[in-house]
């Protein structure tokens, strides 16, 4: 059975810095990784989609990257602002289809 | 193009009733998920359908159906509510059953008293 895990839990830092959020995976045959934002009582937005295939990703600020042999992904983001406060979730696929499974999410606080 | 939908945003209902919740997927796709939040259990995923057919099944009871119309619209239905249905119900689309990006919608608070 897929496990997703995200370290770590909550992570604070003021507001410039650059950090990395972490996501492992226990079964390494997977389709494709997924990260996602959310806001307080919100649904989730897609930031970056890696294919297995893939090594890494970036949209603007994030760069994601994906190292399936180890069954690591982490997402990296650089000169964090305020409004990237929210939870972030990555979620893998194993197979073709649409079932992804989620991590518990690392609940980020940036201050200004 | 508009996003996914999803109504009503939310729903407050009693043990042992059913409800009924919608979702609107973005416009050409075809694959409709739908997944359970909690802060325990976190993100769980009910079903998926596709082109009008149930094509995965989470692990949840019975009580939890839904279906897909041929618009691509989808409804999940939960009868004999429970405290523990409390939840956030989301709802994601994507364009095939292949490796897209799933777009998810705003979700339906439900609150089960």
């Amino acid at each position: 059975k897929q496990e997703v895990t995200q370290i770590p839990a909550a992570l604070s830092v003021p507001e410039g810095e650059n950090l990395v959020l972490n996501c492992s995976f226990t079964d390494s045959a997977i389709y494709n990784l997924q990260w996602f934002r959310q806001d307080p009582g919100k649904g989730l937005t897609s930031l970056l989609l890696i294919q297995s295939s893939q090594r890494e990703q970036t949209s603007g600020r994030l760069n994601a990257s994906l190292d399936k042999s180890s069954g690591r992904s982490t997402l990296y983001i650089a000169a964090s602002q305020p409004g990237d406060s929210a939870t972030y979730l990555c979620a893998v696929i194993k197979t073709s289809g649409s079932r992804l499974t989620f991590g518990e999410g690392t609940q980020l606080t940036v201050n200004p | 193009k508009a996003g996914v939908t999803q109504t009503p945003r939310y729903l407050i209902k009693t043990r042992g009733q059913q409800v009924t919740l919608s979702c609107s997927p973005i416009s050409g796709h075809r694959s409709v998920s739908w997944y359970q939040q909690t802060p325990g259990q976190g993100l769980q995923f009910l079903f998926e359908y596709f082109s009008e057919t149930q094509r995965n099944k989470g692990n949840f009871p019975g009580r939890f159906s839904g279906r897909q119309f041929s618009n691509s619209r989808s409804e999940m239905n939960v009868s004999t509510l429970e405290l523990g249905d409390s939840a956030l119900y989301l709802c994601a689309s994507s364009l095939t059953r292949t490796s897209e990006t799933q777009y998810f919608g705003p979700g339906t608070r439900l609150l089960v008293l």
